[in-house]
């Protein structure tokens, strides 16, 4: 199998809670967020965005809040499936011109039955 | 949907091949980039596009050279493989180039030089 992410913190959460999965950026000018998920042998997957003039960001099951005193991003998911077992990992947008980004190690979801 | 392929999932080379990566997206997207995913650590940047026959190194092009002769398509080329290059290569592409665009990536390729 992948060995993406073998010495990655792990999240394991039950079928059906919440799953909160952290990241704190480096940069405090950084004004632009991504959250991937990379399921195993896949590459990452976009799944929701923030931009640096929110605090938070909802799209299904999923929300993104942005804390930007302490540099800090997290993740929320609501009613985690089985589906979700994942690595995910935040990107923060380094210029204004997009194209430097850096990417978080990730977290590992496992979800339990 | 934006879809990114690469041409192989899995690649096994020896050392001093020279190997191609090869990335296309149908989105007409003027960004590209190649990235290596190793495990612990965030990726990193190999090079970047943002334009037919234009490129700039990222964070660690040592290794690396690209090529970008039609916007659809990046390539990445190891001149001599090493095995410190095996790794998964992930490319990437997005939208235009002076803007915060989320990146969409290709499924990786895991190279492994033997």
């Amino acid at each position: 199998g992948e060995s993406v992410g073998l010495h990655l913190p792990t999240l394991s959460v039950q079928e059906g809670d919440n799953s909160i999965i952290n990241c704190a950026y480096s940069n405090s000018a950084s004004d632009y967020f991504i959250w991937y998920k990379q399921e195993s042998g896949k590459g990452p997957q976009f799944i929701i965005d923030i931009r640096s003039n929110m605090d938070k960001r909802q799209g299904q099951r999923v929300t993104v809040l942005l804390n930007k005193t302490v540099k800090h991003l997290s993740l929320q998911i609501a009613a985690t499936q089985p589906g979700d077992s994942a690595v995910y990992f935040c990107a923060e947008n380094m210029d204004n011109y997009g194209q430097n980004f850096v990417f978080g190690p990730g977290t590992r979801l496992s979800v339990l039955p | 949907d934006v879809k990114v392929t690469q041409s192989s999932r899995y690649l096994v080379k020896r050392t001093g091949e020279k190997v191609f990566l090869e990335c296309v997206q149908d989105m007409d997207h003027e960004n590209m980039f190649w990235y290596r995913q190793d495990p612990g650590l965030g990726l990193r940047l190999i090079y970047f596009s943002y334009d037919v026959k234009m490129k700039e190194k990222g964070d660690i092009p040592e290794g690396y050279s690209v090529s970008r002769e039609k916007k659809e398509r990046f390539s990445l080329i190891l001149e001599s493989a090493s095995t410190n290059q095996t790794s998964m290569y992930l490319c990437a592409s997005s939208l235009v180039r002076f803007s915060t665009d989320t990146q969409y990536f290709g499924p990786g390729t895991r190279l492994t030089v033997l």
